[in-house]
């Protein structure tokens, strides 16, 4: 398996502009997650996924942020519109039993927002 | 706040030294995890530690777990310069899908 697949792997976008984030997680991985970091926040969870059904999302920080997963191989993660506080590195995860034997992280998406 | 806390945030040593690096939490948790993050890379899992466990080995790499400290400890061995990464740990409160990390202990191992 090629691991977790993110993309793009650099997103520079102007303040105003929807910017999309897309995730294949590992096949057979049930759980899917969000996640951003910043030096001044560190790693925070926006929100994850069980069978492609949202379980959380008290982690998204505004209604400018949304999440999808059509299908047990795909999900994005949505920014409209794109704010330069948004600017961050955004990892998707994925883990066969809800994080309780650890998670797989792709590369991450480095967003900035100018 | 986060639930998991590293201690040092920084750590510089020579190649061939051992590291130690110290996570404390605040409730009682399932299982203990520590990833490392090379630099512009996401998290790999390195090892996990169950609550009913106090050590636990893995190649160079030697985990504690004391519970009633709330604390885990995480020793690498005979470090290498390829050991530079930051490292987190992530605790695991039997809620579903919560687990939260620590702010990450930066190690830079010079050769």
């Amino acid at each position: 398996d090629a691991g977790v697949i993110q993309s793009p792997r650099h997103e520079v976008t102007e303040m105003g502009q929807e910017v999309t984030l897309r995730c294949k997680p590992i096949s057979g991985h049930d759980y899917l997650f969000w996640y951003r970091q910043t030096m001044m926040r560190g790693l925070e969870l926006l929100i994850y996924f069980n069978n492609n059904v949202p379980i959380d999302d008290s982690g998204m920080p505004e209604d400018r942020f949304s999440a999808k997963m059509p299908n047990a191989s795909f999900s994005t993660l949505k920014i409209q519109p794109s704010e330069p506080r948004d600017s961050a590195v955004y990892f998707c995860a994925s883990s066969p039993d809800a994080g309780v034997s650890g998670y797989t992280f792709g590369s991450g998406t480095r967003l900035t927002v100018v | 706040s986060q639930q998991g806390e590293e201690d040092p945030q920084a750590l510089s040593i020579q190649e061939g030294e051992n590291a130690t690096m110290n996570c404390s939490y605040k409730t009682s948790i399932n299982n203990l995890q520590w990833y490392r993050q090379n630099s512009g890379r996401g998290l790999v899992h390195l090892i996990l530690i169950r609550s009913n466990e106090r050590e636990k080995h893995s190649g160079r790499l030697r985990v504690t777990l004391d519970t009633s400290k709330k604390s885990s400890s995480l020793l690498i061995t005979a470090s290498r310069a390829a050991d530079t990464a930051s490292y987190f740990c992530a605790t695991d409160p039997g809620n579903a899908g919560k687990s939260t990390f620590g702010d990450g202990t930066t190690l830079t191992v010079k050769p």
